[in-house]
């Protein structure tokens, strides 16, 4: 079935630092693809998607690719800030299958950001 | 404000007292879901609703129950509630399953003890 793969945390990082969060899925056909982020004590709440191969979805400066080729769609930000600290999850909604439309997260990353 | 309420945001309870959790969306979404968070194993589907009286099992059904007898309301409900029922629960909807550009909108959740 439909799976996302995402790196494990905790990340720990000094502001203005760059941030990479890797995330790669296995579906079948094209998949959307999502980043959501969950703050401290709240929901989640989506921060980015792509429906298709390379489109790239951005917000908030925090910007991922949709790679086909690579079935990956990483979480990026150039300069990280102490606000940015959250759990982030990757995830896919299937096209195929039983559970086409239902969303499969990945098992999330935390990140801390130190001033 | 578009929002999704659950209630109570922290509950404790015994095992084997019936309880429900309830949610409510403002949006006029089709589709509703429940998930668990726990730590190491990220966000579990128990159960989604595709519209009203419409409901089917996600990953982790056993030990729940839900019902969807208006558009706006998908409460959750456990029987009998047992220790390994622990744990942090949110309710999210959505326009429709399938749509590629519909994203979910969470609820803040429900931290559920049952000792």
């Amino acid at each position: 079935g439909d799976s996302v793969t995402q790196m494990e945390g905790p990340v720990t990082l000094s502001e203005e630092a760059f941030l990479t969060i890797n995330c790669t899925y296995t579906a079948t056909g094209y998949p959307s693809l999502f980043w959501y982020v969950q703050y401290p004590g709240e929901g989640l709440q989506l921060l980015l998607k792509a429906t298709k191969a390379d489109d790239k979805g951005s917000n908030k400066g925090f910007e991922a690719t949709y790679r086909k080729e690579t079935t990956s769609f990483h979480l990026e930000k150039g300069s990280v800030q102490v606000s940015d600290s959250a759990v982030y999850f990757c995830a896919l909604r299937g096209v195929y299958g039983g559970s086409q439309g239902n969303l499969i997260f990945g098992k999330g990353t935390k990140l801390s950001v130190k001033p | 404000e578009a929002q999704v309420t659950q209630n109570p945001r922290y509950l404790i309870t015994v095992t084997g007292k019936k309880l429900t959790v309830t949610c409510s969306q403002n949006m006029n979404h089709e589709y509703m879901s429940w998930y668990r968070q726990d730590p190491g194993l990220g966000l579990r589907q128990i159960y989604y609703s595709m519209n009203v009286e419409v409901t089917d099992k996600g990953d982790v059904p056993e030990g729940y129950k839900v019902s969807r007898k208006e558009k706006r309301n998908f409460p959750l409900i456990l029987e009998s509630p047992s220790p390994n029922q622990t744990s942090l629960y949110f309710c999210a909807s959505s326009f429709n399953r399938g749509g590629r550009n519909s994203p979910l909108h969470f609820g803040n959740g429900t931290r559920l003890t049952v000792t």
